[in-house]
């Protein structure tokens, strides 16, 4: 079963508001989770990151919020641009990195 | 909800010997799968994408005789790396895409490779 689950297989926002992408997973031993994009054609790049003794990193305009208690994450994007379209992966793994489960990703298209 | 497995989860070789590893699909047939390999800023390098009874397409710099791919059938791919060396110990990773209108991808849980 998907330990890793996005639910919302596409979003679209307008240009300069916020994208909230979001990721819910199952196993609590997850220790660390990551967030990459994709855009067609190329490989998932990584994007921002958060262990789980955080609830918040911010890199630029790109937050992710963890919830514990809950096993969600968010991605948010603020403001969001035409160039942030891209197809949007959650991953996570336990604290040795041995194995990554991914998401199956979100689809974000922002409009001009 | 589908299911990639990857077998083995971990393996150590000697410098000089082939390892396989294998990329299922364990409850949708996947008309494409991907190979990607881990770098160590957590990146994704896609190295081929696989189609089903067909020759895998490699990336640029992706090396066809080192890394062999073969897609036999709608749930099975395997990568094999050739001759390792130490530079090839990486995470890889693989991923299918079930047939149907979207463009879903499911992840393998990734494979490590130690070349000793």
């Amino acid at each position: 079963d998907q330990q890793v689950k996005q639910n919302s297989p596409s979003l679209s926002v307008q240009e300069g508001r916020i994208s909230i992408l979001n990721c819910d997973y199952t196993n609590s031993m997850f220790d660390y989770f990551l967030w990459y994009k994709k855009y067609p054609a190329e490989g998932p790049t990584f994007l921002i990151s958060i262990s789980s003794i955080k609830d918040k990193n911010e890199d630029g305009r790109f937050t992710v919020f963890l919830n514990k208690s809950a096993k969600h994450l968010s991605l948010h994007i603020v403001p969001s641009q035409p160039g942030d379209s891209a197809v949007y992966f959650c991953a996570a793994s336990d604290v040795n990195g041995n194995q990554f489960y991914f998401g199956t990703g979100t689809s974000l298209t922002v409009i001009p | 909800g589908a299911v990639v497995s990857q077998h083995p989860s971990r393996v150590i070789c000697k410098s000089g010997t082939s390892v396989k590893i294998e990329c299922r699909s364990l409850d949708f047939q996947a008309t494409t799968m991907f190979w990607y390999r881990q770098f160590p800023k957590q990146s994704l390098m896609l190295m081929a994408t696989s189609n089903e009874g067909s020759k895998a397409t490699y990336e640029q710099g992706v090396e066809k005789d080192k890394f062999l791919i073969n897609h036999a059938s709608l749930t099975l791919s395997t990568l094999t790396v050739t001759s390792a060396h130490p530079e090839d110990s990486s995470f890889y990773i693989c991923s299918a895409t079930p047939k149907g209108p979207y463009n879903e991808q499911f992840f393998g849980p990734g494979t490590r490779l130690t070349v000793l």
